[in-house]
């Protein structure tokens, strides 16, 4: 079974900008969750969706958003990007609700903020 | 308030050494789940191992062991006769049933075994 994966491997933007990530669960997957890596903060969650509804979502402000397709695909939006969103973006995948189960994590997107 | 905590920011050992991470967690539920994920290098979060609230059953994958205890909270992990390619940030987490696949990490802790 393929991984993971995450599209595009790293990302260089300026203030301003908004950006969209985008993540390919494993196959059979229908939960997709997505992570902030800082040096600063760790890993803190974004949000969660399951079968195309967030269901879960962090404490992060409005500009960061998302979205999954019926395929379970999962898109993230990070609107007027500013240099605190210089960041590792992570994507994890699922086959259950309760958190019960290990996620799967991709490689990742780098993503600076120039 | 924090939920996962890894005191330990950095350590380093000498091959074939061993050595234990600690968390230590907190949640007012009955039922949670922790996990503990290898990031190597590059980047990619690596799952190790994952316990149920209900089973405090000590486990041992070759050389990884790891120890649950509720009483104090704590699930430590254990590396035995650590390795160079043991080198890496490793982290523990929580998911609550509550919030079911919400996963609450630690601030990782990163290990750099000295050949």
């Amino acid at each position: 079974k393929a991984g993971v994966t995450q599209t595009p491997r790293y990302l260089i933007k300026t203030r301003g900008q908004q950006v969209t990530l985008s993540c390919s669960p494993i196959s059979g997957h229908r939960s997709v969750s997505w992570y902030q890596q800082t040096p600063g903060q760790g890993l803190q969650f974004l949000f969660e969706y399951f079968s195309e509804t967030q269901r879960n979502k962090g404490n992060f402000p409005g500009r960061f958003s998302g979205r999954q397709f019926s395929n379970s695909r999962s898109e993230m939006n990070v609107s007027t990007l500013e240099l605190g969103d210089s960041a590792l973006y992570l994507c994890a995948s699922s086959n259950v609700l309760q958190g019960s189960d290990e996620q799967y994590f991709g490689p990742g997107t780098r993503l600076t903020v120039t | 308030a924090q939920k996962v905590t890894q005191a330990q920011t950095e350590i380093s050992v000498v091959e074939k050494e061993d050595v234990t991470l600690d968390c230590v967690y907190e949640t007012r539920d009955t039922t949670y789940y922790l996990f503990w994920y290898k990031q190597p290098p590059s980047g990619e979060l690596v799952f190790l191992i994952r316990r149920n609230s209900f089973d405090e059953q000590n486990e041992i994958s070759g050389r990884y062991s790891w120890n649950f205890q509720k009483s104090t909270s704590s699930f430590n992990f254990t590396i035995t006769a650590s390795q160079v390619v043991d080198s890496a940030v490793y982290f523990c987490a929580l998911s609550e049933i509550k919030t079911g696949n919400q996963f609450y990490f630690g601030t990782g802790t990163s290990l750099t075994v000295i050949p």
